[in-house]
């Protein structure tokens, strides 16, 4: 079955770099997009961008340009979230999902990025 | 961006109502709409996908409809399971991608 199973939890400081990664199995890796949608504590789900694993190619909200880096290891089916720069208001469940153009059909299990000083 | 307006933001309902969610575009998106049910603690589900088409394995009591920029998610007959909070999503050719701000459904 289709599986899409994420990093765990992690905690950083103010400035700091967090990547999460994602591997997907049950489906062939490269003819799905994989997105990344984030969702602050209480609040609702935003979308932060995708990544074709066939090509590598991405395409980030414009709110994160500069500061996110969406990578894939084919060899492992893995694709990977790096957000930079971290401050408080990026704490959040992250999670990745498949998606067929904009329809997200298949979510990991989130990942709780913090951050704190 | 797209500006999703979703409404109402909560509701209370008995088992076996009709409820009715209503999700507006800033502008037109034809029928990339989707709608996805969040349950406390997991990962969103997608429910229904370009506006009106069930995704496999969801029951038959939800439904979408609409285009344009006025769309509409029903659920014909509350049950408790449905308790969650549900998201309408925008996929228009412009990005980003938007999401509604939510309508957490309760039961009465």
């Amino acid at each position: 079955q289709v599986q899409v199973v994420q990093s765990g939890a992690e905690v950083k400081k103010p400035g700091a770099s967090v990547k999460v990664s994602c591997k997907a199995s049950g489906y062939t890796f490269f003819g799905y997009y994989i997105h990344w949608v984030r969702q602050a504590p209480g609040q609702g789900l935003e979308w932060m961008g995708w990544i074709n694993p066939s090509s590598g190619g991405t395409n980030y909200a414009q709110k994160f340009q500069g500061r996110v880096t969406m990578t894939r290891d084919t060899s492992i089916s893995t694709v990977y979230m790096e957000l930079s720069s971290l401050k408080s208001d990026d704490t959040a469940v992250y999670y990745c999902a498949r998606g067929v153009a904009g329809e997200i059909d298949s979510w990991g299990q989130g990942t709780l990025v913090t951050v704190s000083s | 961006d797209i500006q999703m307006t979703q409404s109402p933001s909560s509701l209370s309902a008995s088992v076996g109502d009709r409820v009715t969610v209503t999700c507006q575009a800033s502008q037109d998106i034809s029928n990339y709409l989707n709608w996805y049910q969040q349950k406390p603690g997991k990962a969103p589900k997608l429910l229904i996908y370009d506006a009106s088409n069930l995704e496999k394995g969801v029951p038959s009591r939800f439904s979408g409809s609409g285009s344009g920029t006025d769309f509409t998610f029903t659920i014909s007959s509350l049950q408790p399971e449905d308790i969650a909070t549900y998201y309408c999503q925008q996929y228009d050719n412009v990005l980003p991608y938007t999401f509604g701000q939510g309508t957490k459904l309760e039961i009465k």
